[in-house]
């Protein structure tokens, strides 16, 4: 298994301003995926973070508005640009291996945003 | 794309009382997880399977491949058992196609 950390747990933020949110995992993994969960919905992925290359984006999402680093194989931030109150949801970063080991996921504590 | 469908969407029951909670999925999956969301966010995989049955401790997981459905059951429920319980599914082993396909939970809520 592997131990996910993320920071911060939680923050209020103010419409306009971003926040960046960082994932630390205690091994070295092939895959690290960002997710959201907004009030009352399942899990949406955003992105998978690829290391030494730009990040993979889901339809309906854009890097201008949710810039990834993975600058190395155990660590990401995710930024959320310019927020709006639309953007208060629960983010949460996964880890996890290319196929066949793509069965091990695991998730992180996610951090919780509320934008006023 | 698969879908991925879990019933029921809310269930509140007393202390002590067996719960089940039901997922149905509609194309061919290489595992099935089933994850516990607490109340802060965070998420904890309790299961990963892709065939059979799996026990830890009140918790227990079944799969039944050929019917395309899984059930979660917990025995002797206990307030802090309390959370939202998501199916997801992992695709068959393609190379480039490693994401998860997740229900929209069952949130459960035990009374004392």
């Amino acid at each position: 298994s592997a131990v996910i950390s993320q920071k911060p747990s939680r923050d209020i933020c103010q419409r306009g301003t971003s926040l960046t949110i960082q994932c630390q995992v205690d091994s070295q993994v092939t895959m690290m995926f960002w997710y959201r969960q907004q009030p009352g919905q399942s899990l949406t992925l955003i992105a998978t973070a690829n290391q030494g290359s730009e990040a993979t984006y889901e339809s309906g999402f854009v890097i201008d508005k949710f810039p990834i680093s993975r600058p190395n194989l155990t660590f990401s931030t995710l930024t959320v640009s310019n927020m709006s109150p639309e953007d208060s949801s629960i983010y949460l970063c996964s880890v996890g291996h290319r196929a066949p080991r793509h069965n091990e996921q695991f998730f992180g504590p996610g951090t919780r945003l509320t934008v006023l | 794309k698969n879908e991925v469908e879990q019933s029921p969407q809310n269930l509140t029951a007393q202390e002590g009382e067996f719960i089940t909670i039901n997922c149905s999925y509609s194309v061919g999956i290489s595992a099935l997880h089933w994850l516990q969301q607490h109340p802060g966010g965070g998420i904890v995989s309790l299961f990963m399977l892709s065939s059979g049955k799996k026990k830890h401790g009140r918790l227990i997981a079944t799969i039944n491949i050929q019917e395309k459905h899984s059930s979660l059951h917990i025995t002797a429920s206990h307030p802090r058992d309390s959370a939202v319980y998501i199916c997801a599914v992992s695709p068959p082993s393609n190379f480039g196609n490693e994401k998860l396909t997740f229900g929209t939970g069952t949130r459960l809520t035990i009374i004392p």
